[in-house]
């Protein structure tokens, strides 16, 4: 399976501690993508990369949020000092660097603040 | 800033019926549509996107979509559903030249027997 990865799957862990996540996109893909998605709600954008460069960050993404993807490859998405407010879905997507290419989603990293 | 409003949070219909997920969006630029799937207990598929040309679009499980620049829609059809087609159902759009997905709120397509 050639799709994008994320590890691990669940993570639980108690308030203030910091959390890492990881993503693994398709391989020719040059952007990578990271969303948060909460109960009952549709993604929300976080942030992207172009190969290495973080291009663009929401405003949803506290200074306890961040993100790298050196060598332009794998992505790491960490939160610092957990809030319970972090509980969510944390997806990532990766595509082509082309005019509305499709972006393919990971199976996500729930994660579960105490 | 751009939105996308999902009308219908649960859809239910009986198998064989047709069905429809709304779908409006608001950009004041050009923009790129897309539907993505969530089946249950797994991620996020693209089921079919508008860039430009026929502002119709098919999948090729029997979903179709059509893009209405006037009425900033662009609403989710397939004729006859099959129970198969139980999951959620997420409109997304991104504006020409940006590269993030705005998505919204969802709608839960339950199909019953």
């Amino acid at each position: 399976d050639t799709g994008v990865s994320q590890d691990p799957r669940h993570k639980i862990t108690k308030r203030g501690q910091n959390v890492t996540f990881r993503c693994d996109p398709i391989s020719e893909h040059n952007r990578l993508y990271w969303y948060r998605q909460t109960l009952g709600q549709g993604p929300e954008f976080l942030t992207y990369f172009q190969n290495e460069a973080q291009l663009e960050k929401s405003r949803l993404l506290s200074d306890r949020f961040s993100a790298e993807r050196p060598k332009g490859s794998f992505s790491t998405l960490e939160i610092q000092r957990t809030e319970q407010g972090d509980s969510a879905m944390y997806l990532c997507a990766s595509s082509l660097g082309l005019a509305g290419a499709t972006q393919y989603f990971g199976p996500g990293t729930r994660l579960t603040v105490l | 800033a751009q939105s996308v409003t999902q009308l219908d949070s649960q859809v239910p219909v009986f198998e064989e019926a047709p069905v429809e997920l709304r779908c409006n969006y608001s950009s004041s630029v050009s923009v790129y549509l897309f539907w993505y799937v969530q089946y249950p207990n797994q991620g996020l598929q693209l089921l079919l996107k508008y860039l430009s040309g026929s502002t119709l679009v098919e999948s090729i499980n029997g979903f179709e979509a059509e893009f209405n620049k006037s009425q900033t829609s662009f609403h989710l059809r397939k004729p006859s559903v099959h129970i198969s087609d139980t999951a959620e159902y997420f409109c997304a759009v991104s504006e020409a030249g940006a590269q993030k997905l705005v998505f919204g709120q969802g709608t839960r397509l339950t199909i019953n027997p």
